[in-house]
């Protein structure tokens, strides 16, 4: 239990061009869900959190017109970036803990490769 | 001085080595802790997670937390080639019912037939 898709695996844009990457929890539903970014030979850094229904919440330092968080659905959850620079090329990884009673820790989805060009 | 530290490797053992992993965190406030195995090109999945300092296994896998030290370390046991990887600890506090994670650098684990 607890997978968490995500989708597309790997992606590859010019630069000044928009991509989409979605998440999604496959077997629950997720109010909340995180978006993270790896650098090369670095750990994940969290970049906003996804609210069903709301707003995102961005880290310091993340443009939030950069990246567009939309949380439509209690499955789904999709991070646009925005007039792509290749500065914006990392590994993006989304997660999700599944609800329930006491502590549920995060299941992250498989990433996706973005390389802007 | 980063919230949590950890050894970045890499780190190469034989096949049927135990392996030890270690990260040591500054904020006493982390409540839970987390190891996640992370293949190249791929997501982090998650290992183990604890709330209280002491010892947790999981068939050769056991997690340990010295609160009192602010040091967590996983032990692998029978190390297998299937486990050449990333480590990453992460930990979190749980405030406003959130779940956001801080995580230490990573350390590259390979073993070796």
């Amino acid at each position: 239990g607890a997978v968490v898709s995500q989708h597309p695996s790997w992606v590859i844009c010019k630069s000044g061009t928009s991509v989409k990457i979605e998440c999604r929890s496959l077997d629950f539903q997720a109010t909340t869900m995180f978006w993270y970014r790896q650098f090369p030979k670095q750990s994940l850094m969290l970049m906003a959190t996804s609210n069903e229904g709301s707003k995102a919440t961005y880290e310091q330092g993340v443009e939030k017109d950069k990246f567009l968080i939309n949380h439509a659905s209690l499955t789904l959850s999709t991070l646009t970036v925005t007039s792509a620079h290749p500065e914006d090329s990392s590994f993006y990884i989304c997660s999700a803990s599944p609800p329930g009673q006491g502590y549920s820790p995060l299941h992250f989805g498989n990433g996706t490769r973005l390389t802007v060009t | 001085q980063k919230e949590v530290e950890q050894d970045p490797g890499p780190l190469s053992v034989p096949e049927g080595a135990i392996v030890s992993l270690n990260c040591t965190y500054s904020n006493s406030a982390f409540q839970y802790f987390m190891w996640y195995r992370q293949y190249s090109r791929k997501g982090p999945e998650l290992l183990m997670y604890t709330y209280s300092s002491g010892n947790k296994e999981d068939g050769r896998f056991t997690a340990q937390v010295d609160k009192s030290s602010k040091y967590i370390s996983l032990f692998i046991r029978d190390s297998q080639p299937s486990d050449s990887a990333t480590y990453l600890c992460a930990m979190t506090i749980l405030t406003g019912g959130g779940n956001k994670l801080t995580f230490g650098t990573g350390t590259q684990l390979k073993v070796e037939l």
